[in-house]
């Protein structure tokens, strides 16, 4: 079946530029996370969706990030005047229950960013 | 504050080789979530297994095990007889019990299993 999908796969702007991230979740799974995954590094937490309502920004690092779900599926996450420091792999993972506390995350492959 | 430690950043074995893969976590919450996935070359993180706070019995499955000891704060994960498709990054994580589900990486070890 299909998992979690991301487009692009990769991203190369230049500093200043405004990118937007896809990702579309597994049929039907309710929750939708975003991590960012530094190079050598774990992935961090940036915010999680329960269908269309954004839950938990807590892990955004400035307010150029934002992130959206607007029909409870498809998750735009939109960087504006990108950074360097943005250049980081972004992952996306759905998940079934509410929270998806007691259930896997499924990942996609991730949008790797590179910021010039 | 909820933290993972993987404090093996590279391992590299022979293949058939035992390997374990260490993981200190720490956290406030009783209840709480353990897990490890894998996340080899293309990219994709895969997961491998969850543990809940509550359920200290070691797991088996197939090649791997995984020994969660709440006394120490520790979730490891051995793979017996390794072979070259086990390469890859290894991840443990952590999810609390008052999170939304959220999940706390560690840093990650990376597995290279030589022919």
């Amino acid at each position: 079946g299909a998992g979690v999908s991301q487009s692009p796969r990769y991203k190369v702007a230049k500093r200043g530029q405004d990118v937007a991230l896809r990702c579309d979740p597994i049929s039907g799974h309710v929750s939708l996370f975003w991590y960012q995954q530094a190079l050598g590094q774990g992935p961090e937490f940036l915010t999680y969706f329960q269908n269309e309502a954004q839950l938990d920004k807590s892990g955004l690092p400035s307010d150029r990030f934002f992130a959206e779900r607007p029909e409870g599926s498809v998750s735009t996450l939109k960087i504006q005047r990108t950074q360097q420091e943005d250049s980081a792999v972004y992952l996306c993972a759905s998940s079934t229950m509410s929270g998806g506390l007691y259930n896997e995350q499924f990942f996609g492959p991730g949008t790797r960013l590179t910021v010039l | 504050a909820q933290k993972v430690t993987q404090a093996q950043t590279e391992i590299s074995v022979v293949e058939k080789e035992d390997v374990t893969l260490d993981c200190v976590y720490e956290t406030r919450d009783t209840t709480y979530y353990l897990f490890w996935y894998k996340q080899p070359p293309s990219g994709e993180l895969v997961f491998l297994i969850r543990r809940n706070s509550f359920d200290e019995q070691n797991e088996i499955s197939g090649r791997y095990s995984w020994n969660f000891q709440k006394s120490t704060s520790s979730f490891n994960f051995t793979i017996t007889a390794s072979q070259v498709v086990d390469s890859a990054v290894y991840f443990c994580a952590l999810s609390e019990g008052g999170s939304q589900g959220n999940l706390i990486f560690g840093k990650g070890t990376k597995l290279s299993v030589k022919p």
